[in-house]
């Protein structure tokens, strides 16, 4: 079955543009996360997304956010950017139930580039 | 709070033996998992572990498990090329595992 296709692959913007990537997970799964990928910092956990509504959520500023469509499709927002934000965006998707593995499947991420 | 630490790089010749360990805080996982990041892509789970195991073994990898210590480790046996890439260690509780910050394995001739 497909995995979890992530778009755009690359994007280029400039500070205080806003910016905003979409996930759609495997079918049948209804949990999508997002994290953020530097050098620096590594995988930070950005928010979670199950049947629609945020069920977690990293240490982002408020100009993160998210939102996930009744198709389970994700989309998260960054507003304002700063140069900071450049970065590999990553989606996963998961199952979310009770007594599986919480095995994450990622799509190849969006990275975002900021001038 | 949750931590996870790795040592950042391994350089290995090969068809060596390569181990790469990581530290934990968290007693309560349930699973603690290895995920391989290849360069351009996502991450992929290569191999997780239930906590009330010390040990399993998946042709080439072998995971250990110290929960005194929670000290996890991955051993990669004859290491080929293609083995290069950034491998993350995970512990998983809830729904939300808490990542290292990924062990960059360099293969070499």
């Amino acid at each position: 079955k497909a995995g979890v296709t992530q778009t755009p692959r690359y994007l280029i913007k400039t500070r205080g543009q806003q910016v905003t990537l979409s996930c759609s997970p495997i079918s049948g799964h209804r949990s999508v996360s997002w994290y953020q990928q530097t050098p620096g910092q590594g995988l930070q956990f950005l928010f979670e997304y199950f049947s629609e509504t945020q069920r977690n959520k990293g240490n982002f500023p408020g100009r993160f956010s998210g939102r996930q469509f009744s198709n389970s499709r994700s989309e998260m927002n960054v507003s304002t950017l700063e140069l900071g934000d450049s970065a590999l965006y990553l989606c996963a998707s998961s199952r979310r139930t009770g007594g599986n593995t919480g095995e994450l499947f990622f799509g190849e991420g969006s990275r975002l580039t900021v001038l | 709070g949750e931590d996870v630490e790795q040592s950042l790089f391994l350089s290995v010749r090969e068809g060596d033996s390569s181990v790469i360990n990581c530290t934990y805080t968290d007693s309560s996982s349930t699973y603690l998992y290895w995920y391989k990041q290849e360069p351009g892509a996502g991450l992929q789970l290569l191999t997780y572990i239930f906590s009330n195991m010390d040990m399993k073994q998946d042709q080439r990898l072998t995971v250990l498990l110290n929960k005194k210590d929670k000290h996890l480790s991955l051993r990669i046996a004859d290491t080929q090329t293609g083995d290069s890439a950034i491998y993350f260690c995970a512990e998983g509780g809830s729904y939300i595992p808490t990542f290292g910050r990924g062990t960059s394995l360099i293969v070499h001739p």
